[in-house]
């Protein structure tokens, strides 16, 4: 139980272009998802709380209007890199928290590997 | 705030010896605890979690970790290495009075010579 999945695993794609990204609990019910950047060697950098049917918290220095996030309903959230630059190159990961289980704990989708060219 | 601090960003073990990874935290609340791994170009994986309970806590693949409060410490112990624990592990505490979000450390990537 507890699976997330995470779609695609890896995308390359143009310069200037947009890229969506979707992460889907599949055995349960995630309320709040959570979107994390992480570049090579180094840890993961939260980028946003997304909580189903509201606006997601960004956190400082990340910038909403480029890094759309949608949760709308209790499996499915999307991240979308809009106009992408080479500089968004990086491995983008989920996770959810299951609602039964509270804030113990939360599940991660095996990741996303973005190249801008 | 929350914080953590992963003592070495790399360590090295010989196969079958102990392994030993080192998390220090701060946290003005008490915290919940969480070790997770990761291979290369994968996601994240729990090992074990500390929430209150037995300050002792065992996880998957023979891992534990001991949670002491006055060293404001979690750190990852497996008796024995074996190959297949060559990744990149990650401590991180979960700030559950902001939704249960966690913050990570640094990371440590784990060695093992054959």
């Amino acid at each position: 139980g507890a699976v997330v999945s995470q779609h695609p695993s890896w995308v390359i794609c143009k310069s200037g272009t947009s890229v969506k990204i979707e992460c889907r609990s599949l055995d349960f019910q995630a309320t709040t998802m959570f979107w994390y950047r992480q570049f090579p060697k180094q840890s993961l950098m939260l980028m946003a709380t997304s909580n189903e049917g509201s606006k997601a918290t960004y956190e400082q220095g990340v910038e909403k209007d480029k890094f759309l996030i949608n949760h709308a309903s209790l499996t499915l959230s999307t991240l979308t890199v809009t106009s992408a630059h080479p500089e968004d190159s990086s491995f983008y990961i989920c996770s959810a928290r299951d609602r039964a289980r509270g804030v113990t704990e939360a599940f991660f989708g095996q990741g996303t590997r973005l190249t801008v060219v | 705030a929350q914080s953590v601090t992963q003592l070495g960003s790399h360590v090295s073990v010989s196969e079958g010896a102990l392994v030993l990874l080192r998390c220090n935290y701060s946290s003005s609340v008490p915290p919940y605890l969480f070790w997770y791994v990761q291979y290369p170009n994968q996601g994240l994986q729990l090992l074990l979690k500390y929430t209150s309970a037995a300050t002792l806590v065992k996880g998957i693949n023979g891992f534990e970790a001991e949670f002491k409060k006055s060293e404001t410490s979690f750190h990852l112990t497996k008796p024995s290495a074996h190959m297949s624990d060559a990744a990149e592990y990650f401590c991180a505490v979960s700030d559950h009075n902001q939704g249960g979000k966690l913050i990570f450390g640094q990371g440590t990537e784990l060695s093992v010579k054959p």
